[in-house]
């Protein structure tokens, strides 16, 4: 069956452009969850979407990480004014489930910024 | 501030040799430990999902233990192979996963 997929694979910004990472996760699947991974750290959590509802965004490094999930399915990471300190991969990942501790998560194959 | 280490951050092994990684995490409010593998260019893939203290898990020639008491996992490889190369992740929680950096496995043939 099809896994939790992300678009695009690999994006190359200039320091200061918008960019918009976008991910599809397993269908049916209600909870959705973003992860940032800098060069040689483990994935960071960004936020978490219940739903449509984002329930958690307390690892959105600053103000110009935003992202929705407008209908409960696809969701979209969007950077405004792109730094170099951005560059990491994203990592989508969904679960069936809405509550810990259970939760076990299926990843996208992420999206790597780079911003030069 | 919740801290997930994982020892060691990389490990080069011949075809054939039985090795294992470390994985130690905060032992209070404990939901569960996860270990993923995670090839390059490609999705991390979950290999254990562990909520019991004492929990073995074993999937082919990969086997896992939790001890959550003292706060740490042991993941095994017996008899690594080349398509065992791969970055292993394990990470701690229910809901929001917090990550280990990853070891790093490099299998010669």
């Amino acid at each position: 069956g099809a896994g939790v997929s992300q678009s695009p694979r690999y994006k190359v910004a200039k320091r200061g452009q918008d960019v918009a990472l976008r991910c599809d996760p397993i269908s049916g699947h209600v909870s959705l969850f973003w992860y940032q991974q800098a060069l040689g750290q483990g994935p960071e959590f960004l936020t978490y979407f219940q739903n449509e509802a984002q329930l958690d965004k307390s690892g959105l490094p600053s103000d110009r990480f935003f992202a929705e999930r407008p209908e409960g399915s696809v969701s979209t990471l969007k950077i405004q004014r792109t730094q170099q300190e951005d560059s990491a991969v994203y990592l989508c990942a969904s679960s069936p489930r809405t509550a810990p501790p259970y939760n076990e998560q299926f990843f996208g194959p992420g999206t790597r910024l780079t911003v030069l | 501030i919740l801290n997930v280490e994982q020892s060691p951050q990389s490990l080069h092994v011949q075809e054939g040799d039985s090795t294992n990684f470390t994985c130690s995490f905060p032992s209070s409010n404990f939901y569960a430990l996860h270990w993923y593998r995670w090839e390059t260019a490609k999705s991390p893939e979950a290999l254990f999902v562990m909520t019991l203290n004492g929990d073995e898990k074993k999937k082919g020639r990969i086997s896992a233990t939790l001890n959550t008491k003292e706060g740490y996992s042991y993941l095994y490889i017996k008899g690594s192979q080349p398509e065992d190369s791969a970055t292993y992740l394990c990470a701690f929680g229910g809901g929001k996963l917090i990550f280990g950096q990853g070891t790093e496995l490099s299998v010669k043939p």
